[in-house]
C-alpha cells in the first residue's frame, strides 16, 4: 500500500542537540512538506520541496534544515538553534500543487519533546 | 483578521443528528478548499475537497462552498460517536500563494451517544 512513513513516532531531544526526523513516501508524489502543529494553533509550514534537489523555506524555517536528494525522501533536521522545538511534526506530500492538487497525504507524525 | 477562521468548539451533537462545521476565509481569490479530520494524537486525514460554488456530497459528508460570502462548510449526516474528532479547514490560493495550504485551528466535534 502506498503511503508516507514518518519515524520515529516519539523523539526526545536534549538541549543543544540536533535531531533528524525521517519522512519517506512511495506515492510517487513530487511535492513534499513539513508542518509543525502546536496546541491551539493551525499547522505552520516549515519547509517544502516541489522537486528533487530543490526546497524552499516556509513560514517558520529558522532553526530547521532539510534535504531532498531522492523523490521519496524529505528528512527534517531540528537544530540547536530552534529554541522551542517541542511540537507535533507532520510530513505531507501531494501529487500536484495549488489548484491542481487533490490535497495532502500526511504521515503519522513525530512528537518531539525537549528534555 | 485570520486568513482562515474556525470556531474551536467543542460542538456537541447527539448521535444521528447533522453536525455543521463552518470555516471562513479572508481572501476572495482563494481557489481550493479542503476538510481534514484529526483524531486526538493522530495526523490529519483528508475527508474531501471542493473548488466550485455549491455542494459536493460524499457519503455522509457534504461540503458547501459560497465564494461570495467567503465560507465553506462541512455537514456530517447521521453523526456517529466515531466522528468525534477535530476538523481542520484548509485553503489554497490565499493571496495567490499556491504552494501551500493555510489551515484553520480546527473545530472539535463531540458526538454524544
Amino acid at each position: 500500500d502506498g503511503g508516507i512513513t514518518q519515524s520515529p513516532k516519539y523523539l526526545f531531544r536534549k538541549e543543544g542537540q540536533n535531531v533528524t526526523l525521517s519522512c519517506e513516501q512511495n506515492l510517487n508524489h513530487d511535492a513534499m512538506y513539513w508542518y509543525r502543529q502546536d496546541p491551539g494553533q493551525g499547522l505552520r509550514l516549515i519547509y517544502y520541496s516541489q522537486i528533487v534537489n530543490d526546497f524552499q523555506k516556509g513560514d517558520i524555517a529558522e532553526g530547521y534544515s532539510v534535504s531532498r536528494e531522492k523523490k521519496e525522501s524529505f528528512p527534517l533536521t531540528v537544530t540547536s538553534a530552534q529554541k522551542n522545538p517541542t511540537a507535533f511534526y507532520l510530513c505531507a506530500s501531494s501529487y500536484g500543487q495549488g489548484y491542481f492538487s487533490n490535497g495532502y497525504t500526511f504521515g503519522s507524525g513525530t512528537r518531539l519533546t525537549v528534555v | 483578521q485570520k486568513e482562515v477562521e474556525q470556531n474551536s468548539g467543542p460542538l456537541s451533537v447527539p448521535e444521528g443528528a447533522i453536525a455543521s462545521l463552518n470555516c471562513t476565509y479572508s481572501d476572495r481569490g482563494s481557489q481550493s478548499f479542503f476538510w481534514y479530520r484529526q483524531y486526538s494524537g493522530k495526523s490529519p486525514e483528508l475527508i474531501m475537497f471542493i473548488y466550485s460554488n455549491g455542494d459536493k456530497e460524499d457519503g455522509r459528508f457534504t461540503a458547501q462552498l459560497n465564494k461570495a460570502s467567503q465560507y465553506v462548510s462541512l455537514l456530517i449526516r447521521d453523526s456517529q460517536p466515531s466522528d468525534s474528532a477535530t476538523y481542520l479547514c484548509a485553503v489554497n490560493g490565499v493571496r495567490n500563494v499556491t504552494y501551500k495550504y493555510i489551515f484553520g485551528t480546527g473545530t472539535r466535534l463531540k458526538v454524544l451517544a
